[in-house]
This record gives structure tokens, sequence and C-alpha cells, in this order.
């Protein structure tokens, strides 16, 4: 069984702050991470892809991916209340996606 | 440039009752997925499509069919519905297995 695997949360932090959202997975073979957001009663929305070792950043968003600790985070700069949302990690195990069960996020204003 | 549409959005069905979920992507994209999602358990698989001519099942296929239309629609069925089978159903579609998803709206489905 190929897992990924979230802290459900809810993870909370000040406006403005950074926020840290973390993501392990099963199988070293895995070449594409993907980070999506999702808010309440809406459907997932890509944020970020990675596929190589190292950090990749997209305005406020930076994912880090390190495939020898098989962990791929996601940091938020500057935290929004709009970023409230759940964040779900998502792997790719021999050509399908696998998500995990994603960690709410709440941005206290 | 509407991306992925599903229809219906909303839907209750009596069990045993039978419904087909319709998915289309106007992104030119080679591989179409039907997921599922419940309450604590994330997005689960439960078919996808690699290519157009190709289904395959995915993570939990078990009372569901599909069909890939064509390039553009994936079709997903329930011959019999259980309650079970209440849950959020999303379809997604990516230019190639191993790349980006782009979901649709979803559908709610209740089976009372």
């Amino acid at each position: 069984q190929k897992e990924v695997e979230q802290n459900s949360g809810p993870l909370s932090v000040p406006e403005g702050a950074i926020a840290s959202l973390n993501c392990t997975y099963s199988d070293r073979v895995s070449q594409s991470f993907f980070w999506y957001r999702q808010y309440s009663g809406k459907s997932p929305e890509l944020i970020m892809s990675i596929y190589s070792n190292g950090d990749k950043e997209d305005g406020r968003f930076t994912a880090q991916l390190n495939k020898a600790s098989q962990y791929v985070s996601l940091l938020i700069r500057d935290s929004q209340p709009s970023d409230s949302a759940t964040y779900l990690c998502a792997v790719e195990y021999g050509n399908k996606l696998v998500f995990g069960a994603g960690t709410i996020l709440r941005v206290k204003s | 440039n509407a991306g992925v549409t599903q229809t219906p959005k909303f839907q209750v069905l009596k069990t045993g009752q039978s419904m087909t979920l319709q998915c289309a992507q106007d992104m030119n994209h080679n591989s179409m997925y039907w997921y599922r999602q419940d309450p604590g358990m994330g997005l689960r698989l439960i078919y996808y499509s690699a290519s157009e001519g190709t289904t395959d099942k995915g993570e939990v296929p078990n009372g569901y069919n599909v069909s890939r239309l064509n390039k553009r629609e994936f079709s997903l069925r329930l011959e019999s519905a259980a309650p079970s089978q209440t849950s959020v159903y999303f379809c997604a579609s990516s230019e190639h297995m191993n790349t980006e998803a782009f979901f649709g709206q979803g559908t709610r489905l209740t089976v009372v």
C-alpha cells in the first residue's frame, strides 16, 4: 500500500507568520510531488509541483523536497486569512497520484 | 476556458438506483481520473484512464464502472447505488499520468 502521510491539524498561525506544512511518503522511487489547496466545499486547486531535491519558490509559497528522507514540505510566507484551507500533498506512485488526507491550516487575523 | 466540467453538481439516489456522472475536459489532456473524497480520508482513486481507449482500476473500484468515450470525456457509472457510495466525487485530468492534475468542481452524491 503506497502511503502519503500528513498531520491533519488544524495548524493555527497568526497573520503574517510562516506556515509550515509537512508530508511523508513511503516509496523511494516516486518522482513527482504536488501541493493542492482546497477550500471548504470546493475542489482541489494546484499550488506547486516539485520534481527535484531542494527548494522551489513561487511567490509566497516554497516547496521543499528531500527524496533521501522521503518528505516534502510547503512553506507559506506572510500567511493571510485567505490562506485558511486544507492543504493536500500528492505523490506519484507508478503513474498514479496518491493523496494524503490533508492538513487544515487556520490563519488568525 | 472551462477546464474540467462535471455534471451533475448534486444528486440524491435511492439504494439500488443507477446513475452516470459525466466529465469533460477541454485542455487536450491525455489522462483522466475519478476520485472520491470522504471526511478524514482524503482523495481516493476509483478509476483512471491513462490515454484514450484505456481504463484501469484505482484504489477503490468496487461498485463502479467507467467509460472513456473519447479524449475529452470520461464517465463514471454506479450500477446499483449503496449508502457507502455517499461521497463527493471529483473528476480530474492531466497531460500525462505523472504531471499536474486539474480538478472539476465535484459532484456531491447522497445515497439513501
